[in-house]
């Protein structure tokens, strides 16, 4: 039951440091999506995949890149982090249009960049 | 520009109230409208939903009422509780694409005992 999985939890980079966050599910999703959670802004979108060896450009994808490895994994690097990024992120999976349409959501990451 | 309108930013109520969070959209072609809830150091989950083609859903203590004419969708919680106090987040959704799911800002509910 383990749903959608991030790794790691926290963490603290340097500026200018270069660091990938990992997200896997378990539920044969196609779509996954990587969001930045921030105060007062909600959930805005990165980047996201519509299915393995497909990614597209979210609302605010500059300074992030993705790679969709397999259908069940989907991760986001950072090539050279800046405070701006600090933030709590949070990777989403989604079944396909049907009955159940809601998203999964892991359970994020917090990154403190200095 | 944002997708959906959330309101307010913050609420406080008193435990066994109505908590009343409103949300509104421009998109038309929406046609999902999911609420999700929060709780700290936790990923959003999946609360309640509704489509257009109902003016509500009740799912326990928790409604969601709908206006299509206005384009405004709220989220009732009635009775509301303690471990009801979390950030409550609205969205919309439409058929078209993977990338369709918009959220609006958020708001943080705390109860009071």
């Amino acid at each position: 039951n383990a749903g959608v999985t991030q790794t790691p939890k926290f963490q603290v980079l340097k500026t200018g440091q270069s660091m990938t966050l990992q997200c896997a599910q378990d539920m044969n999703h196609n779509s996954m999506y990587w969001y930045r959670q921030d105060p007062g802004m909600g959930l805005r979108l990165i980047y996201y995949s519509a299915s393995e060896g497909t990614t597209d450009k979210g609302e605010v994808p500059n300074g992030y890149n993705v790679s969709r490895l397999n259908k069940r994994e989907f991760s986001l690097r950072l090539e050279s982090a800046a405070p701006s990024q600090t933030s709590v992120y949070f990777c989403a999976s989604r079944v396909d249009r049907g009955p159940g349409d809601g998203y999964t959501f892991g359970s994020g990451t917090r990154l403190t960049v200095v | 520009q944002q997708q959906v309108k959330q309101s307010p930013q913050s609420l406080i109520v008193q435990k066994g109230g109505i908590s009343i969070i409103n949300c509104a959209y421009e998109n038309t072609a929406f046609d999902y409208f999911p609420w999700y809830q929060q709780f700290p150091g936790k990923g959003p989950a999946l609360l309640i939903a509704i489509r257009p083609d109902v003016s509500e859903k009740k799912e326990g203590r928790f409604t969601i009422s709908f206006n299509k004419s206005a384009k405004q969708f709220s989220l009732h919680i009635m009775d509301s509780q303690p471990g009801d106090s979390a950030t409550y987040f609205c969205a919309a959704s439409g058929r078209i694409g993977a990338n369709n799911l918009f959220f609006g800002t958020g708001t943080r509910l705390t109860v009071i005992p």
